[in-house]
């Protein structure tokens, strides 16, 4: 089936440490995605990739960084900068660069 | 800048009841979705809005799309526990094709 899968689907994390979290797609889609979301809040966009070896930030890129190296993978790892990590991360994509967006499971970060 | 607002933010209803949740948006945009998250999960897509006057139904929900206006509507009709959940509108930059997202409206039926 195709989709698109994150892990892991939970993570704890202590403080000072960078973690990685996975994001997979099968969809043959070019654009990628990570959004950022707290409790009872809506969607924050951290990075975005419209094509493979490239990304820009999004509205709180800060403390995060991404790769795309492959059509099909986008990582992101919450580095010891990012102040306030704990929270619900989103990956989806999208065919193009505009368009509906599918979304992978979540991965929810705590850091302890 | 788009700036995207819903509401309410937050609505109760008793089953069998109808009720609309309002998406409103500040630039011209064409394109408007709409998604559901349950507790704990991840988003589901529902609607896709793609012109002026777009209207898709499934179900007990129904959604519209005014271009003119920058409103879009999303209608339940005799609610059902079922449909409890966030709904979130999302709307497409005509200048960076990015989404910008409502603050969800968080729906509870109750029997």
């Amino acid at each position: 089936d195709g989709g698109i899968t994150q892990s892991p689907k939970y993570l704890f994390r202590k403080e000072g440490q960078n973690v990685t979290l996975s994001c997979e797609q099968n969809l043959n889609h070019d654009a990628m995605y990570w959004y950022r979301q707290d409790p009872g809040q809506g969607l924050r966009l951290i990075y975005y990739s419209q094509i493979v070896n490239d990304f820009q930030k999004g509205d709180i890129a800060e403390g995060y960084s991404v790769s795309r190296e492959k059509k099909e993978s986008f990582p992101l790892t919450v580095t010891s900068a990012q102040k306030n990590p704990t929270a619900f991360y989103l990956c989806a994509s999208s065919p193009g660069p505009a368009g509906e967006l599918f979304f992978g499971e979540g991965s929810r970060l705590t850091v302890l | 800048e788009l700036k995207v607002e819903q509401n309410p933010l937050f609505l109760s209803m008793q089953e069998g009841k109808n009720y609309t949740i309002y998406c409103n948006y500040s630039t011209t945009s064409d394109r408007l979705y709409w998604y559901r998250q349950d507790p704990g999960k991840s988003l589901e897509s529902l609607f896709v809005l793609l012109s002026n006057g777009a209207v898709k139904q499934e179900g007990r929900l129904m959604a519209s799309l005014d271009t003119k206006a920058r409103l879009s509507t999303l209608h339940i009709t005799a609610a059902v526990h079922d449909l409890s959940a966030t709904y979130f509108c999302a709307v497409e930059s005509d200048s960076n094709y990015q989404l910008i997202w409502g603050a969800g409206t968080k729906l509870i039926i109750k029997p």
